[in-house]
């Protein structure tokens, strides 16, 4: 089974400090993204990595970052966090383009900012 | 951009009764998903249907796809408590690797 893991479930942090949030999955996955989740607005796609060192926007890239240094792990990075940031954050990986197009996702990191 | 809208937005059914819940999206697609997501939890992918096909089943779950008029259903049948989730269609187009995903819909079974 393809496994992702978010390092955190919960992370209370203050207004202008610089988060980390990692993901690594065990599934030699080319393909990784990170989504913020609010209710009412579903899942928005933050940034996605299709390789080593390689980033994409997604549709709110703004007050994000991203690095994928290596194939198992992106970490997305709030530069000087905001209370406007506090969300749900998942992270999923996708094999080749013959998965299918299937994501697994993380079990989440809810973030409150403070 | 397509983007999936689930109806309705809550269900509430009682044990053994089946659940619809409904997916409208814009533009063409190559596929359309539909994910499960336990409260506070990740998405579990449940059921993928490509865009040449008209229905699929797996288990209790059967998902309807008209393109014609971009619309999607997820029927689950003899519902259990254990189902009470929220529900996600997600649709994939011409791009391929992203996905556009739904506001959901929230299940809820009564025992």
């Amino acid at each position: 089974d393809v496994k992702v893991t978010q390092s955190s479930r919960y992370l209370v942090k203050r207004t202008g400090e610089k988060v980390f949030l990692e993901c690594v999955q065990d599934m030699d996955h080319e393909n990784m993204f990170w989504y913020r989740q609010d209710p009412g607005l579903g899942l928005r796609l933050i940034y996605f990595s299709y390789d080593v060192k390689m980033k994409e926007k997604g549709d709110i890239p703004e007050g994000y970052s991203v690095s994928r240094e290596k194939k198992e792990r992106f970490s997305l990075i709030l530069e000087s966090a905001s209370t406007n940031q506090t969300s749900m954050y998942l992270c999923a990986s996708r094999g080749h383009a013959l998965a299918k197009n299937i994501q697994y996702f993380g079990a989440g990191t809810r973030l409150s900012v403070l | 951009s397509q983007q999936g809208e689930e109806d309705p937005q809550a269900l509430s059914i009682q044990e053994g009764e089946n659940a619809t819940m409904n997916c409208s999206y814009k533009t063409s697609i190559n596929n359309l998903q539909w994910y499960r997501q336990n409260s506070g939890r990740g998405l579990v992918h449940l059921i993928l249907i490509r865009s040449n096909e008209r229905e699929k089943h797996s288990g209790r779950l059967r998902v309807t796809l008209d393109t014609s008029k971009e619309s999607s259903s997820l029927l689950i049948t003899a519902s259990r408590a254990a189902d009470t989730a929220s529900y996600f269609c997600a649709t994939d187009g011409a791009s391929g690797s992203r996905l556009t995903f739904g506001e959901g819909t929230q299940l809820t079974v009564n025992p």
